[in-house]
């Protein structure tokens, strides 16, 4: 157990729909990053946060946004939701704002039908 | 743009034998790299990470080789045992992944 919790494991929803993914850090992590692992793709980064303000930006699509909130937990939101948008979104935290080594939660799996 | 390229999608190996694990990148300016390792229904844990002042890390029967003038990193795994089979990612800097390499070490 890596001390990151992501909610939901799972989800399934309908294009043009909006969601929300919950990330947890383990306790004492400041930086909070957001993976999408598509089929048979690595994982893309696509965003950092570090006590409450944003890092470093990857290949974040303008449909997708995130934020820390003081008690350290983190929200991606994912809207207009379209069929390439399936794929499994891991949280990662660490301690400091370049922590290299990350700990990452178990994922959940967006379906979008 | 895939900064991090793992080639070989799969490998399968003997226990007992040597795993090789391969990775290459682009960015020259790269100075930090770690492995880490993925079960199925669990997220990736950090494995052996390297810097570039050093060309080779040791932890047990882990072992990463980095040689920055070929921009190429390998993750060797001796003995090679069951309980390595899984999906390994090559990171840069802890924000570049690779595809991954899934190892099957078989009995």
């Amino acid at each position: 157990d890596s001390g990151v919790t992501q909610t939901p494991k799972h989800l399934i929803t309908a294009t043009g729909q909006r969601v929300t993914l919950r990330c947890s850090p383990r306790s004492g992590d400041l930086s909070v990053y957001w993976y999408q692992q598509s089929l048979d793709q690595g994982l893309q980064f696509l965003i950092q946060y570090y006590n409450g303000e944003e890092r470093a930006k990857g290949n974040i699509l303008e449909r997708f946004s995130a934020q820390q909130f003081p008690d350290l937990h983190s929200e991606l939101n994912l809207s207009s939701l379209e069929l390439g948008d399936s794929a499994l979104y891991f949280c990662a935290s660490s301690v400091g704002a370049t922590g290299y080594e990350q700990y990452f939660g178990p994922g959940t799996r967006l379906t979008v039908t | 743009d895939q900064q991090v390229k793992q080639n070989s999608p799969s490998l399968s190996v003997q226990e007992g034998r040597i795993s090789i694990l391969n990775c290459d990148y682009t960015n020259s300016m790269f100075d930090y790299f770690l492995w880490y390792k993925k079960y199925p229904a669990e997220g990736p844990t950090f494995l052996i990470s390297i810097s570039s002042i050093k060309d080779k890390n040791e932890d047990g029967r882990f072992t990463v080789f980095l040689n920055k003038s070929a921009k190429h990193l390998s993750l060797h795994i001796v003995p090679s045992q069951p309980g390595d089979s899984a999906v390994y990612f090559c990171a840069a800097k802890g924000l570049f992944f690779g595809t991954g390499t899934r190892l099957t070490v078989i009995p």
